[in-house]
């Protein structure tokens, strides 16, 4: 299996624009997380699906902040519009939560996109 | 809200000596803990989990939790340069949920 993927790796855009960030959990996961992270406050939960269905959204920061997973095989991340402060690392996880065994709470993350908004 | 408290760090030993990160939690229920390494400009990875009071080893890491107190910690023996990254404390707290709440980790250098 490829791991996580996301995309793009690396996005620049100017402050209003909207940005999507896009997502691919492993193949056989049940749950799909949204984290995002800055020097400042660490790594912080924005969002967590479980099969396909937001099971928590109070991490995300405001209505500007959207998420979707439309099939188990991908989610995305939309803002609109984006404001500099929305500068960070975005992160994507999956897992395959509630089967048991609870080495199944390990999280897999993708290699993340790195969002500037200028 | 369920905290998970890190020193940020950097910690710095020598090559060789062991090193140890420590993480508080304010959830008293919290069922699993987690550490994972971050190298900068990488993403976290899992390197170790325990559920039970007391130490659990892999290798040149040991994990220790202390329920009664509410702290966990990593133990790197023989520290290698290539130790050195970040590493993140994560809870999971009681209740259904399996989300696991972060630390800001600690930076660890290993210097030759």
């Amino acid at each position: 299996d490829a791991g996580v993927i996301q995309s793009p790796r690396h996005e620049v855009t100017e402050m209003g624009q909207e940005v999507t960030l896009r997502c691919k959990p492993i193949s056989g996961h049940n749950s799909l997380f949204w984290y995002r992270q800055t020097m400042m406050r660490g790594l912080e939960l924005l969002i967590y699906f479980n099969n396909n269905v937001p099971i928590d959204d109070s991490g995300m920061p405001e209505d500007r902040f959207s998420a979707k997973m439309p099939n188990a095989s991908f989610s995305t991340l939309k803002i609109q519009p984006s404001e500099p402060r929305d500068s960070a690392v975005y992160f994507c996880a999956s897992s395959l939560l509630g089967q048991g065994a609870r080495t199944n709470e390990k999280l897999f993350f993708g290699s993340g996109t790195q969002l500037s908004v200028l | 809200q369920k905290e998970v408290e890190q020193n940020s760090g950097p910690l710095s030993v020598p090559e060789g000596a062991i090193a140890s990160l420590n993480c508080t939690y304010s959830d008293r229920g919290s069922q699993s803990f987690f550490w994972y390494r971050q190298y900068s400009g990488k993403s976290p990875e899992l390197i170790m989990f325990i559920y039970s009071n007391g130490d659990k080893e892999d290798g040149r890491f040991t994990a220790q939790l202390n329920k009664a107190s509410q702290y966990v910690s990593l133990l790197i023996r023989d520290s290698q340069p290539s130790d050195s990254a970040t590493y993140l404390c994560a809870v999971r707290a009681s209740g259904g949920s399996y989300i696991p709440t972060f630390g800001r980790g600690t930076s660890l250098i290993v210097h030759p």
